[in-house]
């Protein structure tokens, strides 16, 4: 059973315009999150995190928001870029940092110039 | 610079072969972390490690081995036991204790079957 779902396999947006990724989540007690970005053929670099104890974390133009009560939480990157194209995973722990991350399956985002 | 490296890039392992990727970091991270990923697919944790001399089962350790002898290493070994080899590696290494630091990835091996 899926843990941390991406139910959107992929994802189109225009340049400049924003990004909307999602992610769901099952059990409560995660309470560490994060969003990393992969190109093909390279490891997944970390993009930012939220911890459950706020609702928003935000470093340029990448925002994540989370909803512990609907347990979900989406990173929103505004303007979108060309090279922002690339597939997103959402992560999830509990015990912070410290505990094994279970990942979703990604979303592919392609942003078009 | 300080990162994470994984050699080879690419590996090809012949039936009843075992076979080791190599992963070495010098950030000097504490935890290390074994993951596999398949097409279309999240990243899944083989085995990993919080300090040197232990190590864990991850959630899909079957027909894998490792060590950790040293810090900075953590080879991962495929043995002919694990019948669907061919997947993308990954490995990640992250400071242990602190507050919430995310682990971070090398650049990965692709294990495929000749």
């Amino acid at each position: 059973d899926q843990q941390v779902k991406q139910n959107s396999p992929s994802l189109s947006v225009q340049e400049g315009r924003i990004s909307i990724l999602n992610c769901d989540y099952t059990n409560s007690m995660f309470d560490y999150f994060l969003w990393y970005k992969k190109y093909p053929a390279e490891g997944p670099t970390f993009l930012i995190s939220i911890s459950s104890i706020k609702d928003k974390n935000e470093d340029g133009r990448f925002t994540v928001f989370l909803n512990k009560s609907a347990k979900h939480l989406s990173l929103h990157i505004v303007p979108s870029q060309p090279g922002d194209s690339a597939v997103y995973f959402c992560a999830a722990s509990e015990g912070g940092s410290q505990g094994n991350l279970i990942f979703g399956k990604g979303t592919k985002l392609s942003v078009k110039p | 610079d300080g990162g994470i490296t994984q050699s080879p890039k690419y590996l090809f392992r012949k039936e009843g072969q075992n076979v080791t990727l190599s992963c070495e970091q010098n950030l000097n991270h504490d935890a290390m972390y074994w993951y596999r990923q398949d097409p279309g697919q999240g990243l899944r944790l083989i085995y990993y490690s919080q300090i040197v001399n232990d190590f864990q089962k991850g959630d899909i350790a079957e027909g894998y081995s490792v060590s950790r002898e040293k810090k900075e290493s953590f080879p991962l070994t495929v043995t002919s036991a694990q019948k669907n080899p061919t997947a993308f590696y990954l490995c990640a290494s992250r400071v242990y204790g602190g507050s919430n630091q995310p682990q971070h990835f090398g650049d990965g091996t692709r294990l495929s079957i000749l």
